[in-house]
């Protein structure tokens, strides 16, 4: 069965440094998704593409945070610097197209802490 | 604008017990409704959904009615097993989106043998 692959599954990084997470979402899937998932909250939107284009990052810190998906293929987020309020889980979906349909396939995540 | 509120966890139920999560949600226009479930260790995965009023999404036992009138979506299950044992995320997709879900805070089921 095709996955959502992320790496990394984890990442320690002090304060200020850079990270970058990569997804690469199901074959075929025009859109996808980066959330953020605080411990013990559910998961808010950051960015969302539709193939190469970004749709909505309307809660996307852009001061620090960027993401792309340069071939509407894989995508990478990255964040520079990163500060103590950024550790959580990242996750990447995707989605045949956007719409109510709403099913969304997720990755495993990548669990960020900041030290 | 569009929220969706769930019952505090965790919930911890004895195997073969009823279950019921409650979830409302506030929303403008008709809005698609979702709950989505985490097992340990894996990603977030589709359990059921209802696209229109007094619809009845239901997968695996466990089901939800889409209730316009009370703006809820509680999900239910006769009987649960330990294999249950999961985090629950009540979501939506509002009318007039393009597809971006509203997540719910999660409800956490521990299901003892």
């Amino acid at each position: 069965e095709a996955e959502v692959a992320q790496s990394p599954r984890y990442k320690i990084t002090e304060k200020s440094q850079a990270v970058a997470f990569w997804c690469d979402p199901i074959s075929g899937h025009a859109t996808l998704y980066w959330y953020r998932q605080i411990l013990g909250q559910g998961p808010e939107l950051l960015v969302q593409f539709q193939d190469e284009s970004v749709v909505d990052d309307s809660q996307l810190p852009k001061d620090r945070f960027s993401a792309e998906r340069l071939k509407g293929v894989d995508s990478t987020l990255k964040i520079q610097p990163a500060e103590l309020g950024d550790s959580a889980m990242y996750l990447c979906a995707s989605s045949v197209t956007s719409g109510r349909a709403g099913e969304l396939f997720f990755g495993e995540g990548s669990r960020l802490t900041v030290l | 604008g569009n929220s969706v509120t769930q019952m505090e966890g965790p919930v911890t139920l004895s195997e073969e017990a009823f279950l019921t999560i409650n979830c409302t949600y506030t929303a403008t226009g008709y809005p698609s409704l979702f709950w989505y479930v985490q097992y340990p260790g894996e990603g977030l995965q589709l359990l059921l959904k209802a696209t229109k009023a007094d619809d009845k999404g239901s997968n695996k036992g466990f089901e939800a009615t889409y209730r316009k009138e009370t703006t809820s979506f509680h999900l239910e299950k006769g009987s649960v097993q330990v294999s249950d044992s999961a985090v629950y995320f009540c979501a939506l997709i509002g009318s007039s989106n393009t597809g971006k879900l509203i997540f719910g805070q999660g409800t956490t089921l521990q299901v003892k043998p």
